[in-house]
């Protein structure tokens, strides 16, 4: 069974750019979350989707971030514009949709702002 | 004060060592418990889950859930150096949705 596919794996860019990511998700998997991960810390939940629509978002800092899950399969996630401290990994899982399930993360895409 | 709190480390062994880390959390409501490990540049992968209190085992590996205390733990057994990575704890309130993640404990098995 393929995993979680993400990319770009890296991105450099600088601050007030703009960037976008893309997620594959496990194939089945209704449910897909992205995550934040900055350095040393753990992923903090930005956006949970189930099939193509939004479950929660209220940590997504909705005035830059923006993302979407057309036809209920990859998804986007996309910063405009970028500043310093969006500087971290960004992490997309799935799962399936009810009962006890394990979210598979993807390799997840490395971002720098400069 | 977060949700789930987590000493980051580094933790050094030597190899063989037995390795204990923990979490310990303020919400109430976290039924699933969760170890993910984490080797650099990689996504988390899951190690073990428990639901509720109690232990549970599988080889090396074993999760321990304290409710009343509000305190998990992760025991590693014969540690090897492939065992190094980061060790994340996450927490849910319904049934491995909606993590909240620990900060992490860096491990480091020397040979």
């Amino acid at each position: 069974e393929a995993g979680v596919a993400q990319s770009p794996r890296y991105k450099i860019i600088e601050k007030r750019q703009s960037v976008a990511f893309w997620c594959n998700p496990i194939s089945g998997h209704a449910t897909l979350y992205w995550y934040q991960q900055i350095l040393g810390q753990g992923p903090k939940l930005l956006i949970q989707f189930q099939n193509n629509g939004v479950v929660d978002d209220s940590q997504l800092p909705k005035d830059r971030f923006s993302a979407e899950r057309l036809k209920g399969v990859d998804s986007t996630l996309k910063i405009q514009p970028a500043k310093l401290e969006d500087s971290a990994v960004y992490l997309c899982a799935s799962r399936r949709t009810s009962g006890w399930y394990e979210q598979y993360f993807g390799p997840g895409t490395r971002l720098t702002v400069t | 004060q977060k949700e789930v709190e987590q000493d980051p480390g580094p933790l050094s062994v030597p190899e063989g060592a037995i390795v204990s880390l923990n979490c310990t959390y303020s919400n109430s409501a976290f039924q699933y418990f969760m170890w993910y490990r984490q080797y650099s540049r990689k996504g988390p992968e899951l190690l073990m889950y428990t639901y509720s209190s109690g232990n549970k085992e599988d080889g090396r590996f074993t999760a321990q859930v304290d409710k009343s205390s509000k305190y998990i733990s992760l025991f590693i057994r014969d540690s090897q150096p492939s065992d190094s990575a980061t060790y994340l704890c996450a927490m849910s309130d319904n049934a491995g949705n909606m993590l909240t993640f620990g900060g992490g404990t860096r491990l480091m098995v020397k040979p």
